[in-house]
């Protein structure tokens, strides 16, 4: 069966600090990845996906990259992070080209102080 | 471009009554439309998805309606029970999942 890891779960980052979160999918191939922020009491806001290795697409203007060096790695970086970067951060992944269910990770709770 | 607004933003309902979550979105192209549960502090997960060839789709205490001429679509919950509290999402695209628009979210509260 399929699972989907996300680390850390929680982090206190100071201003300026870089970040990493990191993603990774067992039981599939070629996945389609994505990140999704989720601010206190907010809904889902895309930030970024990838169809496969090497190719990532992003949906919002920020202080964040994000790559996918393995086909079932999705990592979410920045070099300097902002109080705005606080939030809850969730990785998922679907399959096939389509609209259906998209799976999320347990997500990871960012603190920017 | 796409948007979908989603009523009401909060919900408390007696236990064992049924609650309902609205819809609309703008896009007459959108053809897939999924719910999401979130419970507090966890990951948001699909509970029923609907798609445009078909008006109603039910599972256990769960249905979803859709009215493609209204372009809105809702959630219904029958017998509500604690569990059921969380906040829904729903969402529509037109074609894949990195086109999904979301709703804000609607707090579900289940009264004793």
């Amino acid at each position: 069966s399929q699972t989907i890891h996300q680390w850390p779960a929680t982090l206190v980052q100071p201003v300026g600090s870089p970040l990493s979160l990191e993603c990774t999918v067992e039981g599939t191939s070629n996945p389609n990845l994505y990140w999704y922020r989720q601010a206190a009491g907010r809904g889902l806001q895309l930030l970024f996906y990838s169809v496969g290795i090497g190719q990532i697409s992003s949906e919002v203007p920020q202080n964040l990259s994000a790559s996918r060096p393995q086909d079932r790695q999705f990592i979410l970086s920045s070099k300097k992070l902002l109080l705005s970067d606080s939030g809850f951060y969730l990785c998922a992944w679907s399959v096939g080209s389509g609209a259906n269910v998209l799976t999320f990770g347990a997500g990871s709770r960012l603190t920017v102080l | 471009g796409e948007n979908v607004e989603q009523h009401p933003s909060t919900l408390s309902v007696q236990e064992g009554d049924s609650a309902v979550i609205k819809c609309t979105y703008s896009d007459s192209a959108s053809n897939y439309f999924p719910w999401y549960k979130q419970e507090l502090g966890k990951r948001p997960q699909l509970i029923i998805d609907i798609r445009s060839n078909v008006g109603e789709k039910k599972d256990q205490r769960i249905a979803v309606t859709l009215n493609k001429t209204a372009k809105h679509f809702s959630l219904h919950i029958t017998e509500t029970q604690p569990e059921d509290s969380a906040v829904y999402f729903c969402a529509a695209s037109k074609g894949s999942n990195y086109q999904l628009i979301w709703g804000a979210g609607t707090k579900l509260i289940i009264k004793p």
